[in-house]
């Protein structure tokens, strides 16, 4: 157990719709970041935020936000969903912000799997 | 464009024996490279993670080699066990500024009896 913990571990739902992922980083980490997995794909890197603030940003596309609120915790919101987002959508937390903490291990939290129909 | 390559996209092997699994990059300029384990459905785990200046790291029966200058690294499995059948991942950090993790499409290992 990484002590990361993500809900709901499954979600389904239809084309268009809009779904709301959680995330709780480990206790004392700053940083979150979320990331999609699809099927062909690999681990795709979408954005950081560390102690409340956007702080990096990846392949995410513009359907998609996200926040990170005072006690940390994380939500990615998805929106107008098409077939294609259907994925494992990871958060994985640790203590240091981009620039510092080089070696600094991330830790995945169990994934959400999204279906979209 | 940074780009991460593994190889072999998937392996079997007898419990018991070893393997290894590459990682080409052309990440530049380079930071760290990372090896995680993840087994399916679940999210990955750090082997280990290595700078520029080091050029091997064990954590148990894994043994990560780095060569730099060929931008080559490699994950050696000793002594196969059936709880290692999972995917590999090997991510290369670029040393910028902003977020640049690099990831690999992973190496499926499937350990058999």
């Amino acid at each position: 157990d990484s002590g990361v913990t993500q809900t709901p571990k499954h979600l389904i739902t239809a084309t268009g719709q809009r779904v709301t992922l959680r995330c709780s980083p480990r206790s004392g980490d700053l940083s979150v970041y979320w990331y999609q997995q699809s099927l062909d794909q690999g681990l795709q890197f979408l954005i950081q935020y560390y102690n409340g603030e956007e702080r990096a940003k990846g392949n995410i596309l513009e359907r998609f936000s996200a926040q990170q609120f005072p006690d940390l915790h994380s939500e990615l919101n998805l929106s107008s969903l098409e077939l294609g987002d259907s994925a494992l959508y990871f958060c994985a937390s640790n203590q240091h912000s981009t620039g510092r903490g080089d070696t600094d291990t991330q830790y995945f939290g169990p994934g959400t799997r999204l279906t979209v129909l | 464009k940074n780009q991460v390559e593994q190889s072999p996209q998937s392996l079997i092997i007898l419990e018991g024996k070893n393997c290894t699994l590459q990682c080409n990059y052309t990440v530049s300029p380079f930071s760290n490279l990372r090896w995680y384990k993840q087994d399916t459905g679940r999210g990955p785990v750090s082997l280990t993670i290595m700078t520029f200046s080091e050029n091997t790291k064990s954590n148990g029966r894994y043994t990560a080699t780095l060569d730099a200058d060929t931008k080559q690294s490699s994950l050696h499995i000793t002594a196969s066990q059936l709880s290692d059948s999972a995917s590999y991942i090997c991510v290369v950090r670029w040393r910028g500024s902003g977020y640049a993790l690099n990831f690999g499409k992973g190496t499926s290992l499937l350990v058999t009896p």
